[in-house]
Parts: structure tokens; C-alpha cells; sequence
């Protein structure tokens, strides 16, 4: 089992709807959580972290359900521009300190339609 | 430049060629992230340097593949003897504060 999985799509939507991705993650110790966009042939950027109090950053939503292990990310009144594809992404925490490195779910692709 | 550059953009290799990737980070991040992604995946962790210490290799697919990161800035991920299932984008990213992560554009690795 994957340690971050997410449906692939393609998610094709009209400009102006609403859509939402969802993650589950199997570490249950996984501490912090974030949303990363990647344009195609581009690099991943950070979109926005994740809080279980859910947090807002204008037209994108994310919340978190430790309970569950669930990730989710909502856009409203979508852009030709948002476009992309999207990651979510979990810590990871290893024996011995590190906590560099970040897992990637293989991403869902959306893509807006005028 | 302000952002994390990585050179060469571009790179194809004969099978069992040695490849050095390049990546010059954020001035003044003190951490620093290789990622390989293959075609239609997300990036996988590869290794972490904190300043010139590898804190973490776990990621690194065999013994054919290398970083360093000697004086804690620049770093290099060498591949020797590629393999076609070497073919990849690598990504490099670096941090100052293991939160936020700004990766670069990324080597596109061809192995033919």
C-alpha cells in the first residue's frame, strides 16, 4: 500500500465549479500536511499546508481528519488557470531524527474547460 | 538567481555512462532535498543534507547513486553506470526551516 494515495483523475471541470480531491496516508504518526500544485513539465510548489482546523486561502480549502488519515482539498470557482495537477504531501518521521523528507501522493490532474 | 538552480536541465546518457547533476540551492537554506520523479508519479525522496551533514540516504535507489554536499551549499547527485530505469527527472529543493520546501526546475534524466 502506497504511504499517500490519491485518485489520478483527470478531473475535468467548467470554469466556475467547485471540486474536491481527496488523500488518505497510512502513517499515523505523519505530523504535517500540505497541498503542492505542479504545472505540467514544471516543479511542484507549495499550495498550502494543512491544519485539522481546516484552513482557508481564498478560493482553495483544506482540511484534515487525523482520525481517518484524510486529506482534502476543495476549489471554488475554478480557473482555466488552476489547471495543474495536485499533491498532497505528508512528513515523515524516521528513527534516527531526520525529518527532511516529504512523501508525495502520485497526484491528481485537473483540468478547467472555458 | 533567487530561486534553486539545477544544472544540466537536459541530460541524455548512454546506458552505463556516470552522470553528475548539479544544485546550487536558496542562499542560506541550511537544508537540502534530492527527489526523483518518474513520468506520471509523484517525487520520491531520495536524500536530505543538513549544511554538508547527510542526515538521510534512505531514498537512494542503489549504490550506483551518489550526493554530497561538501562545503554545505552546492550539491551534487551522481549516477554512475545508467540504467534506462534511471531516466527521470531529479529534483533538488532546499529549506530553511524543513517546513516550507522550494524545489528547482529539475535534471530530466534520459537514459537511452
Amino acid at each position: 500500500r502506497k504511504e499517500v494515495e490519491q485518485d489520478p483523475g483527470p478531473f475535468n471541470v467548467p470554469e466556475g465549479a467547485t471540486v474536491a480531491f481527496n488523500c488518505t496516508y497510512s502513517n499515523s504518526a505523519s505530523q504535517s500536511f500540505f497541498w503542492y500544485r505542479q504545472d505540467c513539465r514544471k516543479e511542484p510548489k507549495l499550495l498550502m499546508s494543512v491544519y485539522s482546523s481546516g484552513n482557508e486561502d481564498g478560493r482553495f480549502t483544506a482540511q484534515l481528519n487525523r482520525a481517518s488519515q484524510y486529506i482534502s482539498l476543495l476549489i471554488r470557482d475554478s480557473k482555466l488557470s488552476d489547471s495543474a495537477t495536485y499533491l498532497c504531501v505528508v512528513s515523515a518521521f524516521r528513527d534516527g531524527g531526520s525529518q527532511g523528507n516529504l512523501i508525495f501522493g502520485k497526484g491528481t490532474k485537473l483540468s478547467v474547460k472555458p | 538567481g533567487a530561486g534553486v538552480s539545477q544544472s544540466p536541465r537536459y541530460k541524455v546518457a548512454k546506458r552505463g555512462q556516470d552522470v553528475a547533476l548539479r544544485c546550487d540551492p536558496i542562499s542560506g537554506h541550511v537544508s537540502l532535498f534530492w527527489y526523483q520523479q518518474a513520468l506520471g508519479q509523484g517525487p520520491e525522496f531520495l536524500t536530505y543534507f543538513q549544511n554538508e551533514a547527510q542526515l538521510d540516504k534512505s531514498g537512494l535507489p542503489s549504490d550506483r547513486f551518489f550526493a554530497e554536499r561538501p562545503e554545505g551549499s552546492v550539491s551534487t547527485l551522481k549516477i554512475q553506470r545508467t540504467q534506462q530505469e534511471d531516466s527521470a527527472v531529479y529534483l533538488c529543493a532546499s529549506s530553511s526551516n524543513r517546513v516550507a520546501i522550494y524545489f528547482g526546475e529539475g535534471s530530466w534524466l534520459t537514459v537511452v
